[in-house]
């Protein structure tokens, strides 16, 4: 069965450092990647999304990049951090298919001071 | 202008009691729908996907419903559990994109 991991579960970072979140999937090949973000009673926001190694598409402008080394590991980065990129991070991976199903990450949690 | 719209934004009812939520959707060209729920601090995780063509799609205690003339959908919950506290989205899915609601939250009381 397939599985995805995020770490760390908890962060809290002062402004300007930099950040470093991974994401890694188990039991699957070649999935799509995808780094939500989830502020407080707001919806997902799609922030990137990959559909191979190196290929990286961005959804929004912002501070943050993401990168994607191997086939189900994603990572998401960030130089300087600042205090709005305080929030819930989810990593979901999904198998091209008609439906399109999108499994989530347990979620990291950011909070910048 | 593709988006989901979820009511109400938050629910309390007793435990056993059953509830409705609903979401409303204008996500064109639409291929489905489908309702997460979101335990506090964790990832959603999928209840149900429903193509244009299902009108009910059931998931234990769960039953969803869509009508894709009018373009709404509800999430029936049947006799209440304190673990059923939680937040439910609605997600639309059309055009390679996922159009998420903002949510409905939950709370179960005894």
């Amino acid at each position: 069965s397939q599985t995805i991991h995020q770490w760390p579960a908890t962060l809290v970072q002062p402004v300007g450092s930099p950040l470093s979140l991974e994401c890694t999937v188990e039991g699957t090949s070649n999935p799509n990647l995808y780094w939500y973000r989830q502020a407080a009673g707001r919806g997902l926001q799609l922030l990137f999304y990959s559909v191979g190694i190196g290929q990286i598409s961005s959804e929004v402008p912002q501070n943050l990049s993401a990168s994607r080394p191997q086939d189900r590991q994603f990572i998401l980065s960030s130089k300087k951090l600042l205090l709005s990129d305080s929030g819930f991070y989810l990593c979901a991976w999904a198998n091209l298919s008609s439906y399109n199903e999108q499994f989530f990450g347990p979620g990291t949690r950011l909070t910048v001071l | 202008k593709n988006q989901v719209e979820q009511s109400p934004q938050s629910l309390i009812i007793l435990e056993g009691k059953n509830c409705t939520l609903q979401c409303n959707y204008t996500v064109s060209p639409f291929s489905n729908l489908r309702w997460y729920k979101q335990d506090t601090g964790r990832g959603p995780v999928s209840l149900t996907i429903m193509t244009f063509s299902e009108n009910t799609k059931s998931n234990g205690r769960y039953t969803a419903t869509l009508d894709a003339d009018t373009k709404q959908s509800s999430l029936h919950i049947t006799a209440s559990q304190l673990s059923d506290s939680a937040s439910y989205i609605c997600v639309g899915y059309g055009a390679n994109n996922l159009f998420f609601g903002t949510g409905t939250r939950l709370t179960v009381i005894p």
